[in-house]
């Protein structure tokens, strides 16, 4: 079973609009969360994280939100760019640990 | 700039074949992780290692195992590959700082071929 599910395999967006990628987790325990963003023929590469102590992290156009009750969590760009086309991953950490569970993935299309 | 290299980038053995998957990082990182990729299942930890010569099992250690000889280099071997390792194999790396969640870096990855 899934610990951490990403709902939507594919989204597709208008430049300059913003696109909203959401994540639900299942384990109470994680406490850490990241994106990745992956492009294809690379690997994976860091985007943002939030610790459960904050509900909101922000670094430019990327904001992540996070809802401890709901176990949920939520990437925002603002303002979508064709170059933010993407697979984007979200990952939890139990126990700040150095771990993370992997989600599968919602790939990103913005349209130009 | 972190660099964490991948031996090959395309991959094609034959069942029952020994394999060998080499992955190196040139920032001195403690942590070093073998991930494979498949289509709806994200990235699952395979093993891990968080220092030279030692190994964790991940969530999906069955038919693998791994070497870590060096603090730069970590290995993964498919004793006898089967078809259903046909897969995208990542190998990551991080710190061991002690602050929470240290951001892995990641390879270019391997895609594997199990004929």
């Amino acid at each position: 079973d899934q610990q951490v599910k990403q709902n939507s395999p594919s989204l597709s967006v208008q430049e300059g609009r913003i696109s909203i990628l959401n994540c639900d987790y299942t384990n109470s325990m994680f406490d850490y969360f990241l994106w990745y963003k992956k492009y294809p023929a690379e690997g994976p590469t860091f985007l943002i994280s939030i610790s459960s102590i904050k509900d909101k992290n922000e670094d430019g156009r990327f904001t992540v939100f996070l809802n401890k009750s709901a176990k949920h969590l939520s990437l925002h760009i603002v303002p979508s760019q064709p170059g933010d086309s993407a697979v984007y991953f979200c990952a939890a950490s139990a126990n700040y640990g150095q771990n993370f569970v992997f989600g599968p993935g919602t790939r990103l299309s913005v349209l130009p | 700039d972190v660099k964490v290299t991948q031996s090959s980038r395309y991959l094609v053995k034959r069942t029952g074949e020994k394999v060998f998957l080499e992955c190196v990082q040139d920032m001195d990182h403690e942590n070093m992780f073998w991930y494979r990729q498949d289509p709806g299942l994200g990235l699952r930890l395979i093993y891990f290692s968080y220092d030279v010569k030692m190994k964790e099992k991940g969530d999906i250690p069955e038919g693998y195992s791994v070497s870590r000889e060096k603090k730069e280099r970590f290995s993964l071997i498919l004793e006898s590959a089967s078809t259903n390792q046909t897969s995208m194999y990542l190998c990551a790396s991080s710190f061991s700082s002690g602050s929470p969640g240290e951001t892995q870096y990641f390879g270019p990855g391997t895609r594997l071929l199990v004929l």
